[in-house]
Parts: structure tokens; sequence; C-alpha cells
């Protein structure tokens, strides 16, 4: 059975600190790997995409890693922002049911100004 | 905006009654998935319909159902509500030309139902 867990489960740092997210999976047969961002109460915006082939994904100043074999991702953000304050969830995408989603529990991130 | 709707915002129901949430997918979009979000954790899967049909189903019993419609709107319909079915639920929608996948999925901004 596929699980994600997210490290840390919150996580404060001042503004303009670069910073990372962690993702773990422990069935390493996935199609893709997503990271999205929530806000307080919202519905979920799709940051990043990873194709199982893929090793990386960059957008502005968010990169995503994903390493397969170790079952592994990394969210970087760069030179955060208060406006970058949100949860942060992974999830994956199995090879044996590419039509549901897998996630975290998600990374509570506040950047102080 | 990623044109996905979800009707309505918030919902409260008492234990035991029954409550339809409504998506309206993004134009153009034929599968959409339902997630049941309960505070303080990752979304969990639901079912998904592709083109009318259901297409695949988590671990949620049979009074959780769904309908996706011609124009490819869909709800989703709860039975015997319990406590614990209060939450956040989010449909995504996606456009799959072969067969239904998570490639690019678009998340509505969700239904909160509170179960008293």
């Amino acid at each position: 059975k596929q699980e994600v867990t997210q490290i840390p489960a919150a996580l404060s740092v001042p503004e303009g600190e670069n910073l990372v997210l962690n993702c773990s999976f422990t069935d390493s047969a996935i199609y893709n790997l997503q990271w999205f961002r929530q806000d307080p109460g919202k519905g979920l915006t799709s940051l990043l995409l990873i194709q199982s082939s893929q090793r990386e994904q960059t957008s502005g100043r968010l990169n995503a890693s994903l390493d397969k074999s170790s079952g592994r991702s990394t969210l970087y953000i760069a030179a955060s922002q208060p406006g970058d304050s949100a949860t942060y969830l992974c999830a994956v995408d199995h090879l044996d049911s590419s039509y549901k989603l897998i996630f975290g529990s998600g990374t509570r991130l506040l950047v102080r100004p | 905006e990623t044109g996905v709707t979800q009707s309505p915002t918030h919902l409260i129901k008492t234990r035991g009654q029954q409550v339809t949430l409504r998506c309206s997918s993004q134009s153009g979009h034929n599968t959409v998935s339902w997630y049941q979000q309960a505070l303080g954790q990752g979304p969990q899967f639901i079912f998904q319909y592709y083109r009318e049909e259901e297409n695949g189903r988590g671990n949620f019993p049979p009074r959780f159902s769904g309908l996706q419609f011609p124009n490819y709107s869909s709800e989703l319909n709860v039975n015997a509500l319990e406590l614990d079915d209060s939450a956040l639920y989010l449909c995504a929608s996606s456009h799959a030309s072969s067969g239904p996948s998570t490639d690019t999925q678009y998340f509505g901004p969700g239904t909160r139902l509170t179960v008293l």
C-alpha cells in the first residue's frame, strides 16, 4: 500500500530564507508526483508535476526534484516571501491505479515578514 | 482561476441526513475526481468518473455515490451522514484524450460539510 509522508509538518521561517520541504513515498512504482499549494479553507493549486521519467521541474522560485529509487521528492523555495505562507501537499499517482492521487498530510509553511 | 466550481460553499447537516454536493468541471474536461479532506490531513480519494462512468473508487462505503452528467458536471451524494463525514470535499477535473489519468488536474475550491 502506497503511503506518502511529509516532513516537517510545520515550518516557520523569516522572509528571504531559502527552504526545502520533504516528501517520501513507500512504493517507487509511480506514474507521476505533484506538489500542490493550499491556502486555508481553499482548494488545491497545482505547482509542479514531475513525470516518473523526470528528475526535476522548475517554475519561478520553485524547484521540485524526484528520486524514485529512494522514494523521495523535495520542493525548494528560493527567497521566501510572506505570500508563500500556505500548506504544501505532495501527491503520487501509482502505476497500478493511474487515476487517483495519494496525498501526504502536508507541510504548513509560515513566512514571517 | 481554474474554472472548476463547487456548490454549496458551506453546508451543515445532522447525523442520518443525506447531502448532495455539486461540481462544475472546467470546459472541455471529461474526467472528474472527488476527494475528502479531513482537518489537518491530506485529501483522500473517493472516486473518479470518466465519460459518465465510474472509473475507480477509494476506500469509502457505498453510501458515498456519484454521478457525472453529459455536460461533465458531477454530483457527490452521501447518505446516512455520520459525524466523521465532516470534512472539505474537493472535486478535480481534467481532460483525458486516451483514458483517465491524473495529469494536470484542476481542483475546485471545495465544499465544507459539517455534520452535527
